[in-house]
C-alpha cells in the first residue's frame, strides 16, 4: 500500500537559514507527490505538486521540491526562511485510481528570530 | 462563500452519543474528501465522493462511522454512539475535477470533543 514517511516531527530553523524538509514514499509505479502547509488557525493549503515530467518542482511562498526515484523522496526546500512559514507541513502521495491525497504525520517547522 | 465551510466549528458531546457534521463545498466542485486529524496522527482518509457517489470508503475507523452527500454538493459525516478516541478535528476538501490538474481546498475543520 502506498505510505509517506516524514522522519522529522519538529525542525528549528532561524530565521533567514535555509530549509529542508524530508518526505519518503513507498508506491509501486510512478507516484503522484503533493506538500501542503497548515498554518496556525488556518486550513491545508497545497504548496505544490508532482505528477509527471520536470522532477524539481516549483510551488507558492518560494518553495520547491525535487522528485528523486533513486531514493524515494520528495524533499521540499526553501533557500531563506521567513517568521511566517512557521507551521505544519504535510507531504501527501495520491493513492489509487482517483489519485487521493494520503497525508503524512506532518513536520512542524519553528522559526526563530 | 468562495469557500468551502464546516459546521458546527466546534461540537463538545458525551459519550454514547450521535453526531453529525456538516460540509458545504465550493459550488461546482464535483469531489468531496473527508479527513480525520488527531494529535500527532497527521490526517487520516476517511471517504471520498465524486458526485453523490462515494467510490472509496475504505478509512472509515468502524461501522460507527458513515457520511452521504446529496444534490452532490453538501455532505454529512455521521458519528454513532461516539467514543472518546473519536475526539479529532474533522477536515473536509473539495476539488473541480481531478486532483491531478486542479486543487484540493479545504474547510476549517469540526473540533469534536467527546466527554
Amino acid at each position: 500500500a502506498q505510505s509517506v514517511t516524514q522522519p522529522d516531527i519538529h525542525i528549528t530553523v532561524s530565521e533567514g537559514a535555509s530549509l529542508e524538509l524530508r518526505c519518503n514514499y513507498s508506491y509501486g509505479a510512478t507516484p503522484y507527490l503533493f506538500w501542503y502547509v497548515q498554518s496556525p488557525g488556518q486550513g491545508l493549503q497545497l504548496l505544490l505538486k508532482y505528477f509527471s515530467g520536470d522532477t524539481l518542482v516549483q510551488g507558492i511562498k518560494g518553495f520547491e521540491a525535487e522528485f528523486k526515484r533513486s531514493q524515494s523522496s520528495f524533499n521540499l526546500r526553501k533557500p531563506s526562511v521567513h517568521w511566517s512559514d512557521a507551521a505544519e507541513y504535510f507531504c501527501a502521495v495520491g493513492r489509487g485510481g482517483s489519485y487521493i491525497p494520503t497525508f503524512g504525520r506532518g513536520t512542524s517547522l519553528i522559526v526563530h528570530p | 462563500g468562495a469557500g468551502v465551510s464546516q459546521s458546527p466549528s466546534n461540537k463538545v458531546t458525551e459519550k454514547g452519543k450521535d453526531v453529525e457534521l456538516r460540509c458545504d463545498p465550493i459550488s461546482g466542485h464535483t469531489a468531496l474528501y473527508w479527513y480525520r486529524q488527531s494529535l500527532g496522527q497527521g490526517l487520516e482518509f476517511l471517504i471520498y465522493f465524486q458526485g453523490n457517489s462515494a467510490p472509496d470508503k475504505s478509512g472509515l475507523p468502524s461501522d460507527r462511522f458513515s457520511a452521504e452527500r446529496t444534490g452532490g454538493s453538501v455532505s454529512t459525516l455521521t458519528i454513532q454512539r461516539t467514543q472518546q478516541e473519536d475526539s479529532a478535528v474533522y477536515l473536509c476538501a473539495s476539488l473541480r475535477g481531478d486532483v491531478r490538474y486542479n486543487e484540493q481546498f479545504f474547510g476549517p475543520g469540526t473540533r469534536l470533543t467527546v466527554l
